[in-house]
C-alpha cells in the first residue's frame, strides 16, 4: 500500500509559470518535509511541517512556498520557476521530532522546466 | 553547521565482491544515523544505527555505528547487479532538520 504518495510523478513547466506540486501521505504522521534533490547531490530541505507549524530553512528562495491544508496534504507552490529550479521534489514524513525517527519518501516529483 | 561526509563517492565492483561505505558525522545533539538506498526515485530506508557497536543486520547489508570515532559503515556482501544505487547517510535532528552526505554511487557490474 503506498504510504507517501507525490503526483505528479513528472511535471514540465514553462519558465514562470507558476507550478504547484503535491503529496499525500497515509501514515498520519505529524511531519511533512519537502526536499529538492538535483542530480548526484543530496537532498536538500527546503521546509517542513509539524502539524500546523511551517518551519522554513534559512537558505530557502522566497520563489518557493508551502501548504498544509490538514494532517494529510501537504504542497509545494513555485511561484516563477527559473532553469535553475529544474530537480526532483521529494516529500517525505516522519512521526516527530526525536532524532531518531525515519523519515518516508514519496517516489518525487521531476520538475522540468523549459 | 552539521556535517555529513560520505566516501568513497563512486566504487564500481563485479558481482560477488564485498564493499564498504563509510559515513562519517559532526553534528550537535546526535541522536541516530540512518542510511538509505537510492536508485533513480526517492530514498528507501535501510538502517538506523542509534547505539555503538551494535551491528544491525539485513540479508547481505549489515552496518554499524561507533559513536567515539563518529563514524557508520555500511557492508553489502557478495554483491548483485541489483545493489546498484546511491547509498544516502543522514543524521537527523531533534529539531526535525536531517543532515545527509552527498552519496556514494555504487555500480555493480556483472
Amino acid at each position: 500500500d503506498a504510504m507517501v504518495i507525490q503526483n505528479p510523478r513528472y511535471q514540465v513547466t514553462q519558465f514562470g509559470k507558476p507550478v504547484t506540486l503535491s503529496c499525500s501521505q497515509t501514515l498520519n504522521h505529524n511531519v511533512m518535509y519537502w526536499y529538492q534533490q538535483k542530480s548526484s547531490q543530496a537532498p536538500k530541505l527546503l521546509f517542513h511541517y509539524y502539524d500546523k507549524d511551517f518551519n522554513n530553512e534559512a537558505d530557502t528562495p522566497d520563489n518557493f512556498q508551502s501548504r498544509r491544508p490538514n494532517t494529510s496534504f501537504c504542497f509545494l507552490d513555485i511561484r516563477s520557476p527559473g532553469l535553475g529550479d529544474a530537480a526532483m521534489y521529494l516529500c517525505a514524513t516522519s512521526t516527530r521530532f526525536s532524532g531518531t525517527d525515519t523519515q518516508y519518501f514519496g517516489p518525487g516529483t521531476r520538475l522540468t522546466v523549459l | 553547521e552539521d556535517k555529513v561526509v560520505q566516501s568513497p563517492l563512486s566504487l564500481v565492483v563485479h558481482e560477488g565482491d564485498t564493499v564498504t561505505l563509510n559515513c562519517s558525522y559532526e553534528v550537535t545533539n546526535f541522536r541516530s544515523l540512518l542510511w538509505y538506498k537510492q536508485e533513480k526515485k526517492a530514498p528507501t530506508f535501510l538502517f538506523m544505527l542509534t547505539s555503538s557497536g551494535i551491528e544491525k543486520k539485513s540479508g547481505r547489508l549489515s552496518s554499524i555505528l561507533d559513536k567515539k570515532e563518529l563514524f557508520s559503515i555500511l557492508n553489502i556482501t557478495a554483491t548483485q547487479t541489483g545493489d546498484s544505487a546511491v547509498y544516502l547517510c543522514a543524521v537527523p535532528s531533534p529539531a526535525g532538520k536531517s543532515t545527509f552526505g552527498d552519496g556514494t554511487t555504487l555500480t555493480v557490474k556483472p
